[in-house]
C-alpha cells in the first residue's frame, strides 16, 4: 500500500530537548516536504527536498533542521524546541514527473512544554 | 505566506443537502487542489483542477476554476454526515513545488 509514515504520532517534551520526527515514503517519490498546521493558519510549509541531499526552505524554516539521506526518509529535526513549536505536523511527498497530487503522512502532534 | 482562502470558514448543513465552498487566491498557477481533513487526521486528496480547466467533475464532487477572478469553487452533492470534515484548498504555483494552503473550511452535515 503507498503510503508515508511518520513517527511518533503525539510527542510530549519540553524546551530545548533536542527530538526527530520521522518521514518515510514507499512511492519511491523524489519531492518531500513538512508541514505544520496551526488553528487559523492552515498549513504551512517548513523545508521541502526535491532529491537526496537537495534541500530547501519553505514558508517556516526557523527552528527546524531537515535532511535527505536516502530517498525514502526524511526527518525533521528540532534542535532545541520552543512552547512556539507546539503544533500538528505533516510530511507529503509527490512524484515529480507525474501527478501533481501530494500524499501525506497521518500527522504528528507535538506539544513543548 | 497564504495563497488560497476559504470562504466560509465554517458551514452546516442538513443531511441530504448541497455545499458549496469557495476559494480565493492571489497569484497564477499550475493547479488548484482540494483537500479533506477529518479532525486533528492527515489531509485526503480530493480533486485537482489544471489551470486550463473550467470544470471537473468526481462522484458527488464538482469544481469549477475562474483563473479571471483567481477563484474556484468545491460542490458536494447530496451530502452525507461522513462528510464532515474541514475542506482545504490548496495552489500549485511554480518554483519550489509546494503547495499553498488556506485556511480551510470547516464542514459539518446533521444526520
Amino acid at each position: 500500500e503507498a503510503q508515508v509514515t511518520q513517527n511518533p504520532r503525539y510527542l510530549i517534551t519540553v524546551t530545548g530537548k533536542k527530538l526527530t520526527v520521522t518521514c518515510s515514503q514507499n512511492m519511491n517519490h523524489e519531492y518531500m516536504s513538512w508541514y505544520r498546521q496551526d488553528p487559523g493558519l492552515g498549513l504551512r510549509q517548513i523545508y521541502y527536498s526535491m532529491n537526496v541531499e537537495v534541500t530547501d526552505k519553505g514558508d517556516v524554516p526557523e527552528g527546524y533542521k531537515v535532511s535527505r539521506k536516502e530517498k525514502r526518509n526524511f526527518p525533521l529535526i528540532l534542535e532545541s524546541p520552543s512552547p512556539n513549536q507546539t503544533s500538528l505536523y505533516f510530511c507529503a511527498s509527490r512524484d515529480l514527473a507525474g501527478v501533481d497530487t501530494q500524499y501525506f503522512g497521518p500527522g504528528t502532534r507535538l506539544t513543548v512544554l | 505566506s497564504q495563497q488560497g482562502e476559504e470562504d466560509p470558514q465554517a458551514l452546516s448543513i442538513q443531511e441530504g443537502e448541497n455545499a458549496t465552498m469557495n476559494c480565493s487566491y492571489k497569484t497564477s498557477i499550475n493547479n488548484l487542489q482540494w483537500y479533506r481533513q477529518n479532525s486533528g487526521r492527515g489531509l485526503v486528496h480530493l480533486i485537482l483542477i489544471r489551470s486550463n480547466e473550467r470544470e471537473k467533475h468526481s462522484g458527488r464532487l464538482r469544481v469549477t476554476l475562474d483563473t479571471s477572478k483567481k477563484s474556484s469553487s468545491l460542490l458536494i452533492t447530496a451530502s452525507r454526515a461522513a462528510d464532515t470534515a474541514s475542506y482545504f484548498c490548496a495552489t500549485d504555483g511554480t518554483g519550489r513545488r509546494a503547495l499553498t494552503f488556506g485556511s480551510g473550511t470547516r464542514l459539518q452535515v446533521q444526520p
